[in-house]
């Protein structure tokens, strides 16, 4: 069965720090991949997709950036948080861009 | 704009009754709908889905219902348990034609209390 790792869970960083977060798929091959945040009392914002290897597409500009290593490893970056960036940060996959897996997220903390 | 909207923050229901979460959205182009259940510090997860090719899908407790004309779809739960007490968004996907890779747009969300 597919599973989908995504660590930390929880995570306090000061304003002007790097950031990376890491997400792996495991049980499927070539998913399409997603970055998703969760700010205080909204809804899911899809922030960024991968649908292959090196390839990221953004959706919403914003201090952060997305690289796809290798098939099924995702990771989010910062070189320098900004206040605006607390959130919780959540990994995402799917295959043949039907039904969206999540990963249990990241509770990102800036201070 | 907000393109998928859930207009009720919360709903509250006694146990055994029948909770109806609502969900409206404005495009068009969208063709595939979900429904997540999600607990606080953890990530969505997956309930139902249903295509714009149908107007109901059920399975067990749970049935959406899907009105295109309206742009409106509904989550029925019934009946309704205490371990449904969660938040539920809806999502929408405009994957008919495969070219949308999956993305979805959520609403905001609704708080649902159920009541032993």
């Amino acid at each position: 069965s597919q599973t989908i790792h995504q660590w930390p869970a929880t995570l306090v960083q000061p304003v002007g720090s790097p950031l990376s977060l890491e997400c792996t798929v495991e049980g499927t091959s070539n998913p399409n991949l997603y970055w998703y945040r969760q700010a205080a009392g909204r809804g899911l914002q899809l922030l960024f997709y991968s649908v292959g290897i090196g390839q990221i597409s953004s959706e919403v500009p914003q201090n952060l950036s997305a690289s796809r290593p290798q098939d099924r490893q995702f990771i989010l970056s910062s070189k320098k948080l900004l206040l605006s960036d607390s959130g919780f940060y959540l990994c995402a996959w799917s295959v043949l861009s039907l039904k969206t897996f999540f990963g249990q997220g990241t509770r990102l903390t800036v201070v | 704009d907000q393109q998928v909207k859930q207009n009720s923050p919360s709903l509250s229901v006694q146990e055994g009754r029948i909770s109806i979460l609502n969900c409206d959205y404005t495009n068009s182009m969208f063709d595939y709908f979900l429904w997540y259940k999600k607990y606080p510090a953890e990530g969505p997860t997956f309930l139902i889905s249903i295509s714009s090719i149908k107007d109901k899908n059920e399975d067990g407790r749970f049935t959406v219902f899907l009105n295109k004309s309206a742009k409106h779809l509904s989550l029925h739960i019934v009946p309704s348990q205490p371990g449904d007490s969660a938040v539920y968004f809806c999502a929408a996907s405009g994957d008919g034609g495969g070219t949308s890779y999956g993305k979805l747009t959520f609403g905001q969300g609704t708080i649902l209390t159920v009541h032993p």
